[in-house]
């Protein structure tokens, strides 16, 4: 059982590139989420899908996209790499439901020079 | 809105001390309370969840109490092991329309030498 299953894990870009981080669950969850990870900020959440066929913004959107394919998968787009998103990204699912946990896949580092 | 506040670190000890890491969290209702892991160069794990006032969640040798009454939910483990090293992340779902996500603590990075 994969569980959360986020590719790559390693990217280095360019200033003003582009590209899509994905993220695919295997849990059957209706929620999917989008985290970045910076030293001494904790997790931040930029885009969450309650369900397939909803997106919606979370603390830090500017800069990035979102897509739910279907069920299982939802991905990430940098439309314009800056060094400012030069993070850990990491993809989490969750089942409906107040005492649910979330499943988090093992994080995608990218590095924007 | 609803918050939650850990114990800032670096937290170092010895291996067999005792360990707390304390969260106190702001929320409407009964949210549900998490304690997650992060071991380094991975993914955030569940460690153990507790989803009423009084519940005790426990996992691995930890042990977290959920307490209405003081709003907190601390983190204790009564030996730990260099394999406990990781950042430690309190976290709660709240209760209404606000529960597809949920609310993180900063994390608190626990070094443990032998």
């Amino acid at each position: 059982n994969a569980g959360v299953t986020q590719t790559p894990k390693f990217q280095v870009l360019k200033t003003g590139q582009s590209m899509t981080l994905q993220c695919a669950q295997d849990m059957n969850h209706n929620s999917m989420y989008w985290y970045r990870q910076d030293p001494g900020m904790g997790l931040r959440l930029i885009y969450y899908s309650a369900s397939e066929g909803t997106t919606d913004k979370g603390e830090v959107p500017n800069g990035y996209n979102v897509s739910r394919l279907n069920k299982r998968e939802f991905s990430l787009r940098l439309e314009s790499a800056a060094p400012s998103q030069t993070s850990v990204y990491f993809c989490a699912s969750r089942e409906i439901g107040q005492a649910q946990p979330q499943h988090f896949g093992d994080g995608t580092r990218l590095s924007i020079l | 809105g609803d918050s939650v506040t850990q114990m800032e670190g670096p937290v170092t000890l010895s291996e067999e001390a005792f360990l707390t890491i304390n969260c106190t969290y702001t929320a409407t209702g009964y949210p549900s309370l998490f304690w997650y892991v992060q071991y380094p160069g991975e993914g955030l794990q569940l460690l153990l969840k507790a989803t009423k006032a009084d519940d005790k969640g426990s996992n691995k040798g930890f042990e977290a109490t959920y307490r209405k009454e003081t709003t907190s939910f601390h983190l204790e483990k009564g030996s730990v092991q260099v394999s406990d090293s990781a950042v430690y992340f309190c976290a709660l779902s709240a209760p209404g329309g606000s529960n597809y996500k949920l609310t993180f603590g900063k994390g608190t990075l626990l070094t443990v030498n032998p």
